[in-house]
């Protein structure tokens, strides 16, 4: 079956510096890829999305390339803020007509001042 | 336009009471979904509803009932709850299959 396999954290970076966070993915057929960030105390929300291979989804200076040859997904940022303290979730789309949805277990990011 | 909204926001109950969990969405989606979030263990998908009029279970729906009462509206719903329920809950709807999802709050739910 489909599944999400993300780095598990906690990551804790210092402001500025380079974020990579890791993604890879099951699948078959094609599916959409998602990244949703929950900041403290808050419900998911979408951050980027890409819905065929080599699509770069970007937001927020965030991106992520749908890489098919890899079945990877990774989270990419430039120059972290402490604002981006959250926990990132890869997820993907079902190609089954299910209308299911797969999620990794979650990345937490802690930027320090 | 208030998205996905969740009531209650915080709930404690006794082993063995029942409760339901209200989700309602104002964007006109056909999907919705409930999950579960646990420490370590990302969301879990509890049941979902592709469509008005249709339920499916998820990856952990033993313990739980839902209805789909409107296009609007998807609750949950725990019988006898158990502390292994103690969770955060979420609501979450789509367009369709291949669409992000939008989250409501969560519902905290402590069982003791």
């Amino acid at each position: 079956g489909n599944s999400v396999t993300q780095m598990e954290g906690p990551v804790t970076l210092s402001e500025e510096a380079f974020l990579t966070i890791n993604c890879t993915y099951t699948a078959t057929g094609y599916p959409s890829l998602f990244w949703y960030v929950q900041y403290p105390g808050e419900g998911l929300q979408l951050l980027l999305k890409a819905t065929k291979a080599d699509d770069k989804g970007s937001n927020k200076g965030f991106e992520a390339t749908y890489r098919k040859e890899t079945t990877s997904f990774h989270l990419e940022k430039g120059s972290v803020q402490v604002s981006d303290s959250a926990v990132y979730f890869c997820a993907l789309s079902s190609t089954s007509g299910t209308y299911k949805y797969i999620f990794g277990t979650g990345t937490r990011l802690k930027v320090l001042a | 336009n208030a998205g996905v909204t969740q009531t209650p926001k915080f709930q404690v109950l006794k082993t063995g009471q029942s409760m339901t969990l209200q989700c309602a969405q104002d964007m006109n989606h056909n999907s919705m979904y409930w999950y579960r979030q646990d420490p370590g263990m990302g969301l879990r998908l509890i049941y979902y509803s592709a469509s008005e009029g249709t339920t499916d279970k998820g990856e952990v729906p033993n313990g739980y009932n839902v209805s789909r009462l409107n296009k609007r509206e998807f609750s949950l719903r725990l019988e006898s709850a158990a502390p292994s329920q103690t969770s955060v809950y979420f609501c979450a709807s789509t367009v369709a299959g291949d669409y992000e999802q939008y989250f409501g709050p969560g519902t905290r739910l402590t069982v003791t």
